[in-house]
């Protein structure tokens, strides 16, 4: 079955403490990307990457970080998590034939 | 910059039909659309290409008028599993699919 993985699903942490967010794919997408989902703002894009070691900002990517190591992971780090960091976080697929993201399940986050 | 999307949300009764519209200030290769159930992550339903091309849901359609950045979803003989936010996605290049706020859709029987 096609999917989208992100660990953890539901996270409460503390103002400085790092994470990380894990998203894993299985379907050989080149795409991926995250986004971080608030009340009446939508999505926004926070970084995406069009393949392996390629990686590019979204329009909200201050105190973010990723990697793209292999192709189907894509990690999004905080690596000193602030309150304005709680949100809704989805990871994202590309196929690029079709031209449809495929989202996982998400990821709330809440930091006190 | 954010597409705008009209209504912000919507109180259908079952059966009857609803208009979702999304509008950009950019120039647009292609406009997308997704459903989200609450607790849930968005589903693809529609995507609009430039050139008139279209591919998606059955039972729903789109426009997509390249001119006015515009594009419009149609929802008919509305159902119940048809309640969910729905957000309209453009895209200028290829790499950047830009979401709206959302539009709250409610069918009530």
């Amino acid at each position: 079955e096609a999917q989208v993985t992100q660990n953890p699903r539901y996270l409460i942490t503390v103002t400085g403490k790092k994470l990380t967010v894990t998203c894993s794919q299985n379907m050989n997408h080149e795409y991926m990307s995250w986004y971080r989902q608030d009340p009446g703002l939508g999505l926004r894009q926070i970084y995406y990457s069009m393949n392996v070691e390629v990686t590019d900002k979204g329009d909200v990517p201050e105190g973010y970080k990723v990697s793209r190591k292999e192709k189907r992971n894509f990690p999004l780090i905080l690596e000193s998590p602030s309150p304005n960091q709680t949100s809704l976080y989805f990871c994202a697929t590309r196929d690029a034939g079709a031209n449809v993201l495929t989202f996982g399940a998400g990821s709330r986050l809440t930091v006190l | 910059q954010q597409p705008v999307q009209s209504p912000q949300a919507v109180i259908l009764r079952e059966g009857e039909d609803a208009v979702i519209n999304c509008s950009s200030s950019k120039a647009l290769y292609s406009v997308h659309w997704y459903r989200q159930k609450h607790g849930e992550a968005p589903v693809f339903l529609m995507i609009l290409l430039k050139g008139g091309e279209q591919k998606g849901h059955e039972k729903i359609s789109a426009s997509f008028n390249e001119k006015k950045q515009q594009s419009s979803l149609y929802l008919t003989a509305s159902q119940l599993s048809y309640s969910g936010t729905y957000f309209c996605g453009t895209e200028g290049s290829y790499d950047k699919v830009i979401f709206g706020p959302g539009t709250s859709l409610s069918v009530i029987p």
